[in-house]
């Protein structure tokens, strides 16, 4: 069965303290993973989109990596800003289904 | 910029009435969904739609239908509105897929829905 699974279900970082959040993923054929930040009360924000193993994305202080098994979201050096729910989601084939991992909420402390 | 556009940001409704969400998208996109989204549970596909009139189940279809007569437009349907379908519902369009790969998909900012 496909699936995406995200951890941890919660972090809470001080300002400027770096860490990763972490996307695996079990699914039959991959054909895309996407990262979005939704923040409290709205709809989930677009932020990358990652076709093959090997490849990075980067926007400001996210950076987005893939792995055969599993994506990571690195936060350099977080603000407070940067605190919201990170959800991943895959696309497979043979299908138009997106398949959603659960989300990270990320809380950044000044 | 995408954009996706539900008709009402919150709704207040009562058991048994028929319910309409309506989503605009500005973007010429293919392909349409329709999501609930509850704490604990993740987003859940209700229904899809890759083309005008055209639909398929998601994995939770019961209870509503979906209607699209013309491209931009989406439409969800609670048929006889129930307790249970107290959500934050929430509508996507995207790109049809690629060579590459399946397009990312953009979100409107989500109806909260009660039923009472």
């Amino acid at each position: 069965e496909d699936q995406v699974t995200q951890s941890p279900e919660a972090l809470r970082l001080q300002e400027g303290e770096s860490s990763s959040l972490n996307c695996s993923y079990t699914v039959s054929g991959l054909r895309g993973l996407f990262w979005y930040r939704q923040d409290p009360g709205k709809g989930p924000e677009f932020l990358f989109t990652l076709y093959s193993a090997g490849e990075e994305k980067e926007k400001e202080r996210l950076k987005a990596t893939l792995t055969k098994k599993e994506s990571f979201l690195h936060i350099t050096a977080p603000k407070p800003e940067d605190s919201a729910t990170y959800l991943c989601a895959v696309g497979t084939s043979g299908t138009y289904k997106y398949i959603f991992g659960t989300g990270t909420r990320l809380k950044v402390l000044a | 910029d995408v954009k996706v556009t539900q008709s009402s940001r919150y709704l207040v409704k009562r058991t048994g009435e028929k319910v309409f969400l309506e989503c605009v998208q500005d973007m010429d996109h293919e392909n349409m969904f329709w999501y609930r989204q509850d704490p604990g549970l993740g987003l859940r596909l209700i229904y899809f739609s890759y083309d005008v009139k055209m639909k398929e189940k998601g994995d939770i279809p019961e209870g509503y239908s979906v209607s699209r007569e013309k491209k931009e437009r989406f439409s969800l349907i609670l048929e006889s509105a129930s307790t249970n379908q107290t959500s934050m519902y929430l509508c996507a369009s995207s790109l049809s897929q690629t060579f590459y790969g399946n397009q990312p998909q953009h979100f409107g900012d989500g109806t909260r829905l009660s039923i009472l």
